[in-house]
C-alpha cells in the first residue's frame, strides 16, 4: 500500500535553533498538506500545496515558519528559530482529486523544543 | 467560521457499544470524515459520509444529518485495541481542506 513518507520521526532541538522536516507524498498526489497537532488536540492546517503552488498558508506563522515544494513532489517545512510552544506532532498528508476517503497521513514528526 | 465539537473523553467496556457524537458549523460542506488515532501515531481513515444516513463498515458505522450539522461514529463489540482518539473532520466546499475537531479519547476497559 502506498505511503506518505516523513522524516525524521522524532526531533529534539533547543529553542532558537533551526529545524526542518521532510515529506514525500504518495506518487501522483498533487495536493500536499502540513498539519500541526498539539498533544490532546486535533490537527490544525499550516499550509496546503497544489503541485508546487501554495493554496492556503493563512495559519502559517510566517515570521518563523516556511514551507516549500519546489518541484511539486516532496516538501520541506522549516522553523527558524524554534520556540518552546512549537513542540507538537507535525503531520504531512496528501490526496488526489475525487479521493473520497480523504487524506493519507504520514507517520508524523514529533518535535520537542527544550 | 469553522467550529467542530466532540466530547473530550469517553470510557466503555470491552464488548460493549459506544457512540461518539460530533456537531459542526462550517462555512461549506463537502463530506464528513472520521479518523482513528492511536497515541503517538498518525490518524488513519475510518469512514466518510457526504449524504444523510448511515454508512456501515464492519464493527464501525457512521451517521450524518446535514440539516442538523450532526454526525456520530458507532463502535460495536468494542476491543481493547479500539482505545484511541477519534477525530471528526469536515471537508469544505472550496477545496480539499479539512477542518478537524479536537478529538475524543476513548478508553476501553476490560
Amino acid at each position: 500500500e502506498a505511503e506518505v513518507a516523513q522524516s525524521p520521526r522524532y526531533k529534539i532541538t533547543e529553542k532558537s535553533q533551526a529545524v526542518a522536516f521532510w515529506c514525500d507524498p504518495i506518487s501522483g498526489h498533487a495536493t500536499l498538506y502540513w498539519y500541526r497537532q498539539i498533544l490532546g488536540q486535533g490537527p490544525e492546517l499550516l499550509v496546503q500545496f497544489q503541485d508546487e503552488s501554495v493554496v492556503d498558508d493563512s495559519q502559517l506563522p510566517k515570521d518563523r515558519f516556511s514551507a516549500e515544494r519546489l518541484k511539486g513532489v516532496d516538501s520541506t517545512l522549516k522553523i527558524q528559530p524554534a520556540e518552546l510552544g512549537d513542540s507538537a506532532m507535525y503531520l504531512c498528508a496528501s490526496s488526489s482529486p475525487g479521493q473520497g476517503y480523504g487524506y493519507t497521513f504520514g507517520s508524523g514528526t514529533r518535535l520537542t523544543v527544550v | 467560521g469553522q467550529n467542530i465539537d466532540q466530547p473530550t473523553e469517553m470510557t466503555a467496556t470491552e464488548g460493549a457499544i459506544v457512540q461518539i457524537n460530533c456537531t459542526y458549523q462550517t462555512s461549506g460542506f463537502n463530506g464528513l470524515f472520521w479518523y482513528q488515532q492511536h497515541a503517538g501515531e498518525a490518524p488513519t481513515f475510518l469512514s466518510y459520509n457526504v449524504l444523510d444516513g448511515l454508512e456501515e463498515k464492519g464493527r464501525f458505522s457512521s451517521f450524518l444529518s446535514r440539516s442538523k450539522g450532526y454526525s456520530y461514529l458507532l463502535l460495536k463489540e468494542l476491543q481493547m485495541k479500539d482505545s484511541a482518539s477519534y477525530l471528526c473532520a469536515v471537508r469544505d466546499n472550496y477545496g480539499q481542506n479539512f477542518v478537524f475537531g479536537p478529538g475524543t479519547r476513548l478508553s476501553v476497559l476490560p
